[in-house]
């Protein structure tokens, strides 16, 4: 049973202009979320985050807005640049004391073209 | 930069062998978490481990699998008998803080089970 999903495997866009990456969960006791970029042969990186408190928080060119009703986040890159091509993961951790354990979906590749 | 250190990068092992991953933490964390990557998937949390304890294992499969982080050196996850359905990604991560999302993860060991 996949609590986060990314159900686009992919997206391509056009630099300059704005990507969209979309996520959903299931799991409502989730209550911090994360938005990882992987490039090839790397180990995840730290992108962004957001507590379930907010619904938007930004940095930089990376905004991610939480929907807590919808269940629904997204990250937004704007403007986009090549060196964004990447796969994005999304992840969500829930407290009780189990806040280590991410849950991640399964990453959408991102191609910027020149 | 001493980040996450995971050795070896790409493993190959013949159904039945053994696998030993090996993963150093930044510099000064004592906490440690590995996750898999299965083809076409995200990542899964597998165990937490502190310096010669194991936190939270209820992420990895009851048998074949085990992992130590003892009070020198660095963690170890051990397969036994492995078999093609391990045929993974497995990426470590750790944290300064325990019981933390912020985990900053290493660039994973690819295993191949011919």
């Amino acid at each position: 049973d996949q609590q986060v999903k990314q159900n686009s495997p992919s997206l391509s866009v056009q630099e300059g202009r704005i990507s969209i990456l979309n996520c959903d969960y299931t799991n409502s006791m989730f209550d911090y979320f994360l938005w990882y970029k992987k490039y090839p042969a790397e180990g995840p990186t730290f992108l962004i985050s957001i507590s379930s408190i907010k619904d938007k928080n930004e940095d930089g060119r990376f905004t991610v807005f939480l929907n807590k009703s919808a269940k629904h986040l997204s990250l937004h890159i704007v403007p986009s640049q090549p060196g964004d091509s990447a796969v994005y993961f999304c992840a969500a951790s829930g407290g009780g004391g189990s806040n280590y354990k991410l849950t991640f979906g399964k990453g959408t590749l991102l191609t910027v073209n020149p | 930069n001493a980040g996450v250190m995971q050795n070896p990068r790409h493993l190959v092992r013949r159904r039945g062998q053994e696998a030993r991953l090996r993963c150093s933490p930044v510099k000064g964390h004592s906490h440690v978490y590995w996750y898999r990557q299965l083809p076409e998937e995200g990542l899964k949390f597998m165990v937490y481990l502190q310096k010669e304890n194991i936190i939270d294992e209820s992420g990895m499969p009851k048998e074949r699998f085990s992992a130590e982080f003892p009070k020198e050196g660095p963690s170890i996850l051990r397969i036994q008998q492995v078999v093609r359905g391990d045929s993974a990604a497995y990426f470590c991560a750790s944290s300064e803080l325990p019981h933390t999302d912020t985990q900053y993860f290493g660039p994973g060991t690819r295993l191949t089970v011919l």
